[in-house]
C-alpha cells in the first residue's frame, strides 16, 4: 500500500527558533515527487516544497530545506527561522510520476510558532 | 496565489437536499481531482479527472458524483446529503504534463455541514 507518515500531530516553535517536521512513506515506484505543503487556517493550501526523487540533493526555498533519505524513504521539513506567519498545517505528499498527478497525503502535523 | 476558485466557501444544508460544489481554474489544466478532508485529518482522494469527459473515482469511496463536461469547470454533486457527508472538500488542478516543477494547485476549499 502506498502511504505516507507524520509522526508528529502538533509541534511548537518558539519565534526565530527552528524546527523540523518528520515524514516517512511508502512506495515501490522509482519515480516520484515529494512535497511539503501548507494549510493556514480557513485559508488555501499552497506549496512549501518539492522535491524529485531523482535528485540527490536536498531541496531548499529560503527559510525551508529538506532533508531527503530515499532509502530510508524519509522527507523531513526545516523551518528555520520561524514566524508567526508559518502557523499552519502542514502536510507531507507524493505524487507518483506515471499515476497522473494524483497526491497521496500524510496525517498532517499542526506547527504552531509562539512569539 | 492560484487560479483555481471553489464555491461556496461554506454550506449549511439540511439532510435529503441536493448540493452541487463548484470548482473553476483558469490555468487550462487538464487534470483536476477532488480530495475529502475531515477536521484535523488526512486529504484523500474522492474523484479526478484527466480532461473533458473523463471521470474516475478515486481511493476514497464517495457517494459523490462530478462530471467535466468544460476543461475549466469541475463541480461535485451530491444528490441526497447526509450527515455523514460533513466535511471539507478541497479541488485542485495538475498542469497536463507532470515534470521537474510539478506541483497541485488548490482550491480555497468548501467546508459542508449537513444538518
Amino acid at each position: 500500500a502506498q502511504t505516507v507518515t507524520q509522526s508528529q500531530p502538533e509541534m511548537s516553535v518558539q519565534e526565530a527558533e527552528t524546527v523540523t517536521l518528520s515524514c516517512t512513506y511508502d512506495t515501490s515506484e522509482n519515480n516520484y515527487y515529494l512535497f511539503w505543503y501548507k494549510q493556514p487556517p480557513s485559508r488555501q493550501m499552497i506549496l512549501v516544497i518539492r522535491q524529485e526523487a531523482y535528485k540527490q540533493q536536498n531541496a531548499t526555498e529560503n527559510r525551508f530545506s529538506v532533508n531527503f533519505q530515499k532509502a530510508a524513504k524519509s522527507f523531513s521539513l526545516k523551518i528555520s527561522d520561524s514566524q508567526l506567519g508559518d502557523t499552519a498545517m502542514y502536510f507531507c505528499a507524493y505524487m507518483i510520476y506515471n499515476q497522473g498527478g494524483k497526491l497521496i497525503f500524510g496525517q498532517g502535523t499542526e506547527l504552531s510558532v509562539k512569539p | 496565489e492560484a487560479d483555481i476558485y471553489q464555491t461556496p466557501r461554506y454550506l449549511v444544508i439540511g439532510t435529503g437536499k441536493k448540493i452541487t460544489l463548484e470548482c473553476s481554474q483558469t490555468m487550462g489544466h487538464d487534470k483536476m481531482y477532488w480530495y475529502q478532508q475531515d477536521p484535523g485529518m488526512e486529504l484523500h482522494l474522492i474523484h479526478y479527472s484527466y480532461g473533458v469527459n473523463s471521470t474516475e473515482k478515486g481511493d476514497l469511496s464517495s457517494e459523490s458524483t462530478v462530471s467535466r463536461i468544460r476543461t475549466e469547470h469541475f463541480p461535485l454533486t451530491l444528490e441526497s446529503a447526509r450527515p455523514s457527508h460533513t466535511s471539507q472538500y478541497l479541488c485542485a488542478s495538475t498542469p497536463t504534463t507532470l515534470g521537474a516543477g510539478t506541483e497541485a494547485f488548490f482550491g480555497q476549499g468548501t467546508r459542508l455541514t449537513v444538518v
